[in-house]
């Protein structure tokens, strides 16, 4: 079961990267790393998906070592609406889906 | 048009009761999940199923019991309920590729509020 690790809370200013990292030191050779955000009252929204090394689309990159016991979404030049919680998700196939606890994120003017 | 529906969107009952969620997904995805998300936003999972079929079955109480009709809908029936259930449900459904579940898509959630 691959247990993940994400920081509870980040604040960030309006137009600056943010990086959030998530751990998944036992994660599996199958699974592969999934970020969702989510705003309050709504249900959780697809980002990015990786297995291996970075993938990148218009809204967000995600960075994966070659270890893959870690992963880091990078979003871009953040805006107030991208004031979020943010899961990290390991596993696929039949294995058991593990979200983080969510890291908060707080953009600021 | 909805990509995934969950209705009621908010349910308040008695303890002791026993209520049913439904969701459906238009979008033609082979599988479909149960969510629940705690007060302090935690989320969890508790079934999937593929193709009807259930896949995943995590450590939830037997009061809990979800149907798959068909490979649309996967509602989520709760037997004798608790304090304990209060917690936003989410459905959410997805189509495997190559042995890979591609994104979930989710649906607005249900508001269950036990007293």
């Amino acid at each position: 079961l691959a247990k993940t690790t994400q920081p509870i809370s980040m604040d960030s200013y309006e137009g600056q990267e943010v990086n959030i990292t998530c751990s998944h030191n036992n994660i599996a050779t199958n699974d592969y790393i999934t970020w969702y955000q989510q705003f309050p009252s709504q249900g959780p929204r697809f980002i990015i998906q990786g297995y291996k090394t970075k993938v990148t689309n218009e809204v967000a990159s995600l960075f994966i070592p070659a270890d893959r016991k870690s992963s880091t979404l990078s979003l871009p030049r953040v805006s107030l609406s991208d004031t979020a919680v943010y899961y990290c998700l390991v596993g696929t196939g039949y294995s058991t889906l593990t979200f983080g606890k969510g890291t908060m994120l707080l953009v600021s003017p | 048009d909805t990509a995934v529906s969950q209705t009621p969107k908010y349910l308040v009952t008695q303890m002791g009761n026993d209520k049913s969620i439904k969701c459906e997904q238009n979008l033609g995805h082979d599988t479909m999940y149960w969510y629940k998300q705690d007060s302090k936003k935690f989320l969890k999972i508790m079934f999937s199923y593929n193709n009807k079929e259930l896949i995943i079955n995590e450590t939830v109480p037997n009061r809990f019991s979800p149907k798959s009709p068909d490979k649309a809908h996967l509602n989520l029936h709760i037997n004798s309920l608790e304090l304990g259930d209060s917690a936003v449900y989410f459905c959410a459904s997805s189509q495997e590729l190559a042995g890979v579940r591609n994104e979930q898509f989710f649906g607005p959630g249900t508001r269950l509020t036990v007293l």
